[in-house]
């Protein structure tokens, strides 16, 4: 079984600083992808990694997936409160379904 | 993109009823997916729906339990049977086109 460890479980900062959040996992992925989800929302895709080693931007979003495809960050500079919600990182693996993590919940206070 | 749709948005119901969760696509779609999210948890999927043909069930999740009927390609429904507090949760519909697309989710309380 595949399973994918996010830290930290849950997150609240002060609006400004930067956080990073990790995704970890013993297995190898052929991608990782990253979700956000706001309250009453579904999850809605922000990124998706491939190669390892990849290093993805948006806005002030950056998205790493590991050398060894088994570990991605998603690091947030200058957070806003807008930012605030559960961030989801889901690996797949061939033809297989998505392994979800169970999220990082951040709150970002004004 | 595709833009999912769910019913109801959110319910209480009592031990032993029975809820059924309808999903809508605005588009044809083969494959639906219907996935729990449960406090704390990550999501993890129920079934797979397609149309014309049973759906394909995940390990720990069997049809008596969580019935499926896929019609069409842009509709789908799942029924939570004979609830308990453990099935307190919230349920996506998915589907796969560009990428994965989810539905804003039911979230159900069982008393």
């Amino acid at each position: 079984t595949q399973l994918l460890e996010q830290s930290p479980q849950f997150l609240s900062i002060q609006e400004g600083e930067n956080l990073t959040v990790y995704c970890n996992s013993s297995s190898v992925f052929s991608s990782l992808q990253w979700y956000r989800q706001e309250p009453g929302e579904g999850p809605v895709l922000l990124v998706t990694v491939v190669t390892g080693g990849e290093v993805k931007k948006l806005k002030r979003l950056t998205f790493q997936f590991g050398d060894a495809r088994k570990d991605s960050s998603l690091h947030i500079t200058a957070a806003q409160p807008g930012d605030t919600g559960l961030y989801l990182c889901a690996g797949a693996s061939g033809y297989s379904t998505l392994t979800f993590g169970k999220g990082t919940m951040l709150l970002v206070s004004p | 993109s595709a833009v999912i749709s769910q019913k109801p948005s959110r319910d209480i119901c009592q031990r032993g009823t029975s809820l059924t969760i309808q999903c809508q696509v605005d588009s044809q779609v083969t494959m639906m997916f219907w996935y729990r999210q449960q406090p704390g948890q990550s999501l993890t999927l129920i079934a797979t729906a397609n149309q014309g043909s049973e759906a394909t069930y995940e390990s720990g999740f069997v049809i008596d339990k969580f019935p499926i009927s896929r019609p069409n390609l842009t509709f789908s429904t799942l029924t939570v049977s004979n609830m308990s507090p453990e099935d307190s949760s919230i349920y996506l519909c998915s589907v796969v086109g560009e990428t994965q697309y989810f539905g804003p989710g039911t979230r159900l309380l069982v008393l």
